[in-house]
């Protein structure tokens, strides 16, 4: 079975600063997507970046990256220049095969004016 | 496209009366999942359809909840009799051609309060 593992149950960033959120998993595939999903306080859950296993090169989406490391099966989120709506939980989640997604328990960013 | 649509966005009932959870999926999605959140339990997947056909169900966490597909833009969740402990969001997501191929969209979520 996959885990999800966000060890962080909170984080507090400055605004315009860069803050860098870790998760880790656990799988036996070899072919699968990790996904970054964002919950601000509006409750809906928004896709923020997604990442190929296959693919060496990590994902960007203009403010946020991610550093994939595939060995370490580690996926960290990174978030430049800080906005007061990044605000939010953020969850780190995998899907493989069985197209299930499995979430982490997730991380409660607040960014700082 | 409005994105997954769900009905109501929040309930509050009483124990063991029945509560009917509503969700439109995105056009042309053939994927369709149900998750529920919890603070103990964050989000778990309760069941998924492809086509209209209920494919995994193993998280559905016992014989008062059920979930139909009757047609590809309509999806309903049922639990009946409802007790205070399914207090919960509950999210519908959809995807177009699911697993390791595509990305799930969820819906605004449905707060529940079983009183």
């Amino acid at each position: 079975a996959q885990t999800v593992t966000q060890s962080q149950p909170e984080m507090s960033v400055q605004e315009a600063e860069t803050v860098t959120l870790s998760c880790t998993y656990d799988t036996s595939e070899s072919n699968y997507y990790l996904f970054w999903y964002k919950q601000p306080p509006s409750r809906q859950m928004i896709l923020v970046i997604r990442q190929e296993a296959y693919k060496q090169q990590n994902a960007t989406e203009n403010r946020f990256s991610v550093n994939f490391q595939k060995a370490a099966k580690s996926f960290s989120l990174k978030i430049s220049d800080s906005q007061l709506g990044d605000t939010a939980m953020y969850f780190c989640a995998f899907t493989g095969a069985n197209s299930k997604l499995t979430f982490g328990k997730g991380i409660t960013l607040s960014v700082r004016p | 496209d409005a994105g997954v649509i769900q009905s109501p966005r929040h309930e509050v009932t009483e124990m063991g009366q029945e509560v009917t959870l509503r969700c439109k999926p995105i056009s042309g999605h053939d994927y369709l999942f149900w998750y529920r959140q919890t603070m103990m339990r964050g989000l778990e997947l309760l069941i998924y359809f492809n086509n209209n056909v209920p494919i995994d169900d193993s998280g559905m966490p016992e014989d008062r909840f059920s979930a139909k597909m009757p047609n590809a833009s309509f999806s309903t969740l049922k639990i009946q009799p409802s007790e205070p402990r399914d207090s919960a969001v509950y999210f519908c997501a959809s995807s177009l051609l699911g697993g390791i191929l595509d990305t799930q969209y969820f819906g605004p979520g449905t707060r529940l309060t079983v009183l």
